[in-house]
């Protein structure tokens, strides 16, 4: 089966950096996502790794390392509107191999104080 | 944003009652997927669609049922609904070869 890990909680300060990381345990692996959900909203995309390295979008990064299974998003120029939850995800190929399946973390909260 | 519609929004349902969830999506989109969201747990696969009439079981399917007769529609039934049951259910959809899914708005599901 699947099985990913991260943090369940991350505190920083306003204008920090904070590094949320992603460990995982899958078969027929294709890649990481990472999603950022506000209370009461629904999750919205962030960034995918497929392969090795680091993928910036803006202030948010993402990092993958496939030989050891692991991963994560680094949160530059915290606001405090980056206060959110934020799921690592895997991309991973189904039972029966015809389709792919996204299976989710149990998502990590980031409090961002002033 | 994508056009992806849940219904309902809410429900109340008593133990034992049969529930469809209904996700609706306007993009055409290969890939669709249940989740639920508990406290503690994240998002929870239930089920997933990689096309019409094809479906396969997530992490937590007991209980649960799906059908795909269209590419827009992916329905999620509770045949007995149990107090377990109680949740926030999300859809979500992908297209072939994307690495974004987009998610609906959510249902929120009590079962008393």
């Amino acid at each position: 089966g699947q099985s990913l890990e991260q943090p369940s909680e991350v505190t920083a300060v306003e204008g920090a950096i904070v590094q949320i990381n992603c460990t995982y345990q899958t078969s027929g692996f294709y890649g990481l996502s990472w999603y950022q959900q506000h209370d009461g909203g629904a999750p919205t995309f962030l960034s995918y790794n497929a392969l090795d390295g680091l993928e910036e979008t803006g202030r948010f990064s993402s990092f993958l390392s496939r030989s050891d299974s692991y991963g994560y998003l680094l949160l530059q120029e915290l606001q405090m509107k980056d206060s959110a939850s934020y799921f690592c995800a895997v991309i991973a190929g189904g039972r029966n191999q015809a389709g792919t399946a996204l299976i989710f973390g149990k998502g990590t909260t980031l409090s961002v104080s002033s | 944003d994508a056009g992806i519609t849940q219904s309902p929004r809410h429900k109340v349902t008593e133990t034992g009652t049969p529930v469809t969830l209904r996700c609706h999506q306007t993009e055409n989109h290969r890939y669709m997927y249940w989740y639920r969201q508990d406290p503690g747990h994240g998002l929870r696969l239930i089920h997933y669609s990689y096309g019409v009439k094809d479906t396969d079981k997530g992490e937590v399917s007991d209980g649960y049922s799906v059908s795909r007769s269209k590419t827009e529609d992916f329905l999620l039934t509770l045949e007995s609904a149990t107090s377990s049951q109680t949740s926030v259910y999300f859809c979500a959809t992908a297209g072939t070869g994307d690495t974004e899914a987009f998610f609906g708005q959510g249902t929120r599901l009590t079962v008393v």
